[in-house]
């Protein structure tokens, strides 16, 4: 039951890309592709911005895409925008019913 | 409109215990799949425990087998957690939270506000 990893920090100027990586093993990430990315901004609950690695949920903007790579996961949002500057979490599942999350990533939008 | 609202946290001493509850509405609560997920102050999320539409299967992170309880009621929308022997680390805001699947889905679509539970001499 160990974390993903996630770098602690990305940045980006508005209208630019950013990509926030999240590697896993064999037995999380890459075993299944039960990826997602939440957003959540000072104070508030987590919102669910990505499922099953590259699906969105209804209302969440089409710059937010993931995708996955073996036993990374990748969440890029493209043309920053201020609003975008949160901190990002992924999880996945992990087998036998057991869920982890990565550490977190605060995307600064410079 | 789904909603999910938590209570029961608050300050409690170590060893000492809490039953969290959350209230669900806007969805058929028996359809899904439910979890519990803590946020300590300042750090990231952890995963806590699930619980499938029936209460057949309901398994735990490893730091809180054999102290909490998951349960559920679904004649009343309700998830509960039961916290016993707490310890100064469980110190954390607990998330109610949705999954997207009668089982357990494969993600978790809304999450409550929190309630803060706070471990403490």
């Amino acid at each position: 039951q160990s974390a993903l990893t996630q770098p602690p920090s990305a940045s980006g100027s508005p209208g630019q890309s950013v990509t926030i990586s999240c590697t896993g093993t064999s037995s999380d990430v890459g075993g299944y592709n039960y990826v997602s990315w939440y957003q959540q901004h000072p104070g508030k609950a987590p919102r669910l911005m990505i499922y099953e690695v590259s699906k969105r949920p209804s209302g969440v903007p089409d710059r937010f895409s993931g995708s996955k790579s073996g036993n990374t996961a990748s969440l890029t949002v493209s043309g920053l925008q201020a609003e975008d500057e949160a901190d990002y979490y992924c999880s996945s599942y992990a087998g036998n019913s057991i869920w982890v999350f990565g550490g977190g990533t605060k995307l600064t939008v410079l | 409109e789904v909603q999910l609202v938590e209570s029961g946290g608050g300050l409690v001493q170590p060893g000492g215990s809490l039953r969290l509850s959350c209230a669900a509405s806007g969805f058929i609560f028996d359809n899904y799949g439910m979890h519990w997920v803590r946020q300590a102050p300042g750090k990231g999320l952890e995963w806590v425990s699930g619980i499938n539409w029936n209460s057949g299967s309901a398994p735990y992170v490893d730091s809180v087998k054999g102290r909490f309880t998951i349960s559920r009621d679904n004649a009343k929308s309700s998830l509960y957690l039961q916290m016993n022997s707490l310890r100064t680390e469980d110190t954390a805001l607990y998330y109610c939270v949705k999954g997207n699947g009668k089982y357990w889905g494969t993600t978790f679509d809304y999450w409550g506000q929190g309630t803060l539970v706070t471990v403490s001499s």
